[in-house]
């Protein structure tokens, strides 16, 4: 089983959709948790980290559920250019490295 | 701020020759720099972690002796592919954490290569 499972996808939604994107991992253990954004040939680029309490930043809300050892990532109003690869990512408790999902692709049309 | 710069972005070159890329932090002191390869359409998978003027440590299943990573100074850190073959052709990406903040890493804009 990896240690981090997301659905591949992709999803195709139209311009103004809600879409949620799923993540779970299997360390109990892990301590710290993010959603990157890749684009086609590019490098991952920070979306944002992801906290038990939840958290906002625009269109983008990540959650977390500890218990359930899930990760969501909703994104409202979605637009063109929210077309890429979001990548579930699980840093590695007692150190700094990073687990990646393999991706959830999404491609938003017109 | 924050920049990590990768060279060179692309190259292809012929079976059994070594590949040198750099990684280097632009605009800060970088405690630990990671190496990363992606297949197409797989995820990023840790090959090693390095910190400056001690040796780095490689994931399972990556062969230390193939993957020569050497990290000189708190802003370079480069990765030798060594005898590359077809099966190494990958996009290989680094990533730094900043000194003091450890949990964020900083990636570098990759490289592809293509071994013929």
């Amino acid at each position: 089983r990896k240690e981090v499972e997301q659905d591949p996808g992709p999803f195709n939604v139209p311009e103004g959709a809600t879409v949620a994107f799923n993540c779970t991992y299997s360390n109990s253990a892990s301590q710290s948790f993010f959603w990157y954004r890749q684009d086609c040939r590019k490098e991952p680029k920070l979306l944002m980290s992801v906290y038990s309490s939840g958290n906002e930043d625009g269109r983008f809300t990540a959650q977390l559920n500890r218990a359930s050892q899930y990760i969501s990532l909703l994104i409202r109003d979605s637009k063109l250019s929210d077309s890429a690869t979001y990548l579930c990512v699980v840093g590695r408790s007692n150190t700094d490295k990073l687990i990646f999902g393999t991706g959830t692709r999404l491609q938003v049309f017109p | 701020g924050a920049v990590v710069s990768q060279h060179p972005s692309w190259v292809i070159c012929k079976s059994g020759t070594s590949v040198k890329i750099e990684c280097r932090s632009l605009d800060f002191q970088a405690t630990t720099m990671f190496w990363y390869r992606q297949f197409p359409k797989q995820s990023l998978m840790l090959m090693a972690t390095s910190n400056e003027g001690s040796k780095a440590t490689y994931e399972q299943g990556v062969e230390k002796d193939k993957f020569l990573i050497n990290h000189a100074s708190l802003t370079l850190s480069t990765l030798t592919v060594t005898s590359a073959h077809p099966e190494d052709s990958s996009f290989y990406i680094c990533s730094a954490t900043r000194v003091g903040l450890q949990e964020t890493q900083y990636f570098g804009p990759g490289t592809r290569l293509l071994v013929l």
